[in-house]
């Protein structure tokens, strides 16, 4: 089946700007992940979806970050007043909970550049 | 709190031969596992590899092996007959003590030469 898709891939904006980045979870999967990855640098968790729970948002860097999911379906990150520091890649994983190892599969991600 | 240590900021190997990539984490939980990820250039995360706690033997996939030893907190990743396309980065990650989110280690990036 399809894997996790994510849009856009590139996204090149200005200072200030907000945007919107889209992840599309694999069909079933229940929890879906937000990541930031700064060049050179590990994952940083940012916000977790599980069903209809309120979502973990402890990761998230400022109230400049927020989120939506709804159900099982897509999910949207939304940076407002983007500053320069906002750039980097953005992953986005989801997970079913039928697996044994019980991992996540991530998408592609979204190259954010603030200029 | 968990804490995933990975000291080898680089690691290169030749060909054909067997390279050990190393991760040591922190925990106080009893039942955790830990994962390995690929992430070669291109950006994608790619799943290697999974050991549990209580697993009783090290885990393994195809070229891939975990060589876990639980005393230490240590579980490392262990590739044998290294392939060019192994060039890219390598992270050890487990779950945060919520088992809300993966905590990645900082990498390491392996270069295979021919």
């Amino acid at each position: 089946g399809a894997g996790v898709s994510q849009s856009p891939s590139n996204k090149v904006t200005e200072k200030g700007k907000d945007v919107e980045l889209r992840c599309d979870p694999i069909s079933g999967h229940t929890a879906l992940y937000w990541y930031r990855q700064r060049l050179g640098q590990g994952l940083e968790f940012l916000i977790y979806f599980q069903g209809n729970s309120a979502p973990d948002k402890s990761g998230l860097p400022s109230d400049r970050f927020s989120a939506e999911r709804t159900g099982e379906s897509v999910s949207t990150l939304t940076i407002q007043r983007t500053q320069q520091e906002d750039s980097a890649v953005y992953l986005c994983a989801s997970r079913g909970l039928a697996g044994p190892t019980d991992t996540q599969y991530f998408g592609p991600g979204t190259r954010l550049t603030v200029l | 709190a968990q804490k995933i240590t990975q000291t080898q900021p680089g690691m290169f190997v030749q060909e054909k031969e067997a390279v050990t990539l190393d991760c040591t984490y922190d925990t106080s939980d009893q039942s955790y596992g830990l994962f390995w990820y690929k992430q070669p250039s291109s950006g994608e995360m790619i799943f290697l590899i999974y050991q549990g706690s209580y697993d009783e033997q090290n885990a393994t996939e195809g070229r891939y092996s975990l060589n876990f030893q639980k005393a230490r907190k240590s579980a490392n990743l262990v590739i044998s007959a290294s392939q060019l396309g192994d060039s890219a980065m390598y992270f050890c990650a487990m779950w945060n003590q919520a088992g809300t989110a993966l905590i990645f280690g900082k990498g390491t990036t392996l270069s295979v030469s021919s």
